[in-house]
């Protein structure tokens, strides 16, 4: 069974870089057939996906999020990762990673999420 | 960018009857990008249909998925306790978009 989980810090200060990653384990990151997502929620909105990663390496980011936006993968640790910039309290929101299946695009194991307040 | 429009808003019934779920795309999706998910409060969405009507592992056979181009629906033919909760459609065409999700209540 394979389980993602986040973390990271839960208060960051406006203008400062999120720094969340995902850890996943009863599989390995490297498995064919997948790719790993980063996804938030805001309070009591709905879903908005950020950005996914392949394990070779090659992300595709939100373009909305784009310029402010990394994700990165490390395989000997099975971890993936987000860094998102500048922040301010509109990226406040429950944080998600999960695991997209590559053909058709549906998630279909999450992390529990971490929420992430930003406030001064 | 697909914009998902999820109807209706809050659908109210009880426990035993039929459910019947909307997500209208604002440009055609394939049916191979097309899910559903079930969110209950504090928990992350769970994985009910992909591909527009392939359920997923351990999802019961009374959810069921169906549509295809722009008008896809998601069934629950007899409704639990456990399945009031906030569904979403969401699609990954050119890129991701969720629909802005659809709150089953008990009636």
């Amino acid at each position: 069974q394979v389980q993602l989980q986040e973390s990271g810090p839960g208060l960051l200060r406006p203008s400062q870089t999120l720094s969340l990653t995902c850890t996943v384990s009863g599989g390995s990151i490297s498995s064919d057939g997948y790719y790993w997502s980063w996804l938030r929620q805001h309070p009591g909105k709905g879903l908005e996906w950020i950005g996914y990663i392949y394990p070779s390496g090659s992300p595709y980011y939100n373009t909305s999020l784009k310029s402010r936006l990394t994700i990165s993968v490390d395989t000997s640790k099975n971890q993936f990762s987000l860094k998102l910039n500048s922040v301010t309290a509109a990226d406040t929101a429950m944080y998600y990673c999960a695991r997209a299946h590559d053909y058709g695009g549906d998630f279909d194991y999450w992390g529990q999420g971490t929420l992430v307040t930003v406030s001064s | 960018e697909i914009v998902l429009t999820q109807s209706p808003g809050t659908l109210s019934l009880s426990p035993g009857e039929r459910a019947t779920l909307s997500c209208r795309a604002s440009q055609s999706v394939s049916s191979i990008y097309l899910a559903w998910y079930q969110q209950k409060p504090g928990q992350a969405p769970r994985l009910l249909i992909f591909g527009a009507s392939s359920r997923a592992t351990g999802i019961p056979d009374r959810f069921s998925g169906s549509g295809s181009g722009t008008d896809f629906t998601l069934t629950i033919s007899r409704l639990e306790p456990d399945d009031f909760a906030v569904y979403y459609c969401q699609q990954y065409g050119s890129s991701y978009s969720f629909g802005q999700g659809t709150k089953l209540e008990v009636k």
